[in-house]
């Protein structure tokens, strides 16, 4: 059974980088069937995708269109964990950000405990 | 970016009730179409992919149909535990998107 551990600060401030880690349990993050997300929920914005990496015999990266100057996942494979970074952020960035796996066409199958991210000075 | 609007936004019903809510996208997902429940404080919970295939573990009371631009999400028989916010999910293209959700409520 795949587990996802989120970890990261709670309180980032203006015009700074937002980081946060997922560390997973079960899978791998090397997988060649899955893919691995960053997905954020707020009440003005609902449920958000934001970007995923994903190891097809190399790696690869999507991005949303709406944060793609400014955000950055990355897989880490010698602690089998994949991270986020959002620069700049704003208070529109405060938000819950969960990480997530998709296998295939099936979805996001599996999802971290979520983090509330606040900005502000 | 595909556009994704569900109806109704909130719904009241009873325990045993059969309810649907609807899904439709700006334009056709070739069946790329998940769907999800929240429950307060956790995390979604996916319950069907690809329109109509049933999540591992979740009850047969919940089934999914449709296709093109047009989907739902039909629950047989409420159970208690199903008062929640659904969500549908499409990855036909990328970004993939989701629906702004149904808050189903006990009346």
């Amino acid at each position: 059974q795949v587990q996802l551990q989120q970890s990261g600060p709670g309180l980032v401030k203006p015009s700074q980088t937002l980081s946060l880690t997922c560390t997973i349990s079960g899978d791998s993050v090397s997988s060649n069937s899955a893919a691995w997300n960053w997905i954020r929920q707020s009440p003005s914005r609902g449920l958000e995708w934001l970007g995923r990496t994903y190891y097809r015999s190399k790696w690869y990266n999507d991005y949303a269109p709406s944060v793609k100057s400014r955000v950055t996942v990355n897989p880490d494979t010698s602690k089998n964990q994949f991270s986020l970074q959002l620069n700049s952020v704003t208070p529109e960035d405060t938000a819950i950000y969960y990480c997530s796996r998709s296998v295939d066409d099936m979805g996001f199958d599996s999802w971290g405990q979520g983090t509330l991210v606040t900005v502000s000075s | 970016d595909i556009q994704m609007t569900q109806s109704p936004s909130s719904l009241s019903a009873s325990v045993g009730d059969r309810v649907t809510i609807t899904c439709r996208s700006s334009q056709t997902l070739n069946n790329y179409l998940n769907w999800y429940q929240q429950k307060p404080g956790k995390a979604p919970k996916l319950l069907i992919y690809a329109a109509s295939t049933l999540q591992s573990g979740v009850p047969s009371r919940f089934s999914g149909s449709g296709s093109g631009t047009d989907f739902t999400l039909t629950i047989s028989s409420l159970q208690p535990e199903d008062f929640a916010t659904y969500y549908c999910q499409q990855h036909y293209t990328t970004p993939c998107s989701f629906g702004q959700g149904t808050k189903l409520e006990i009346k």
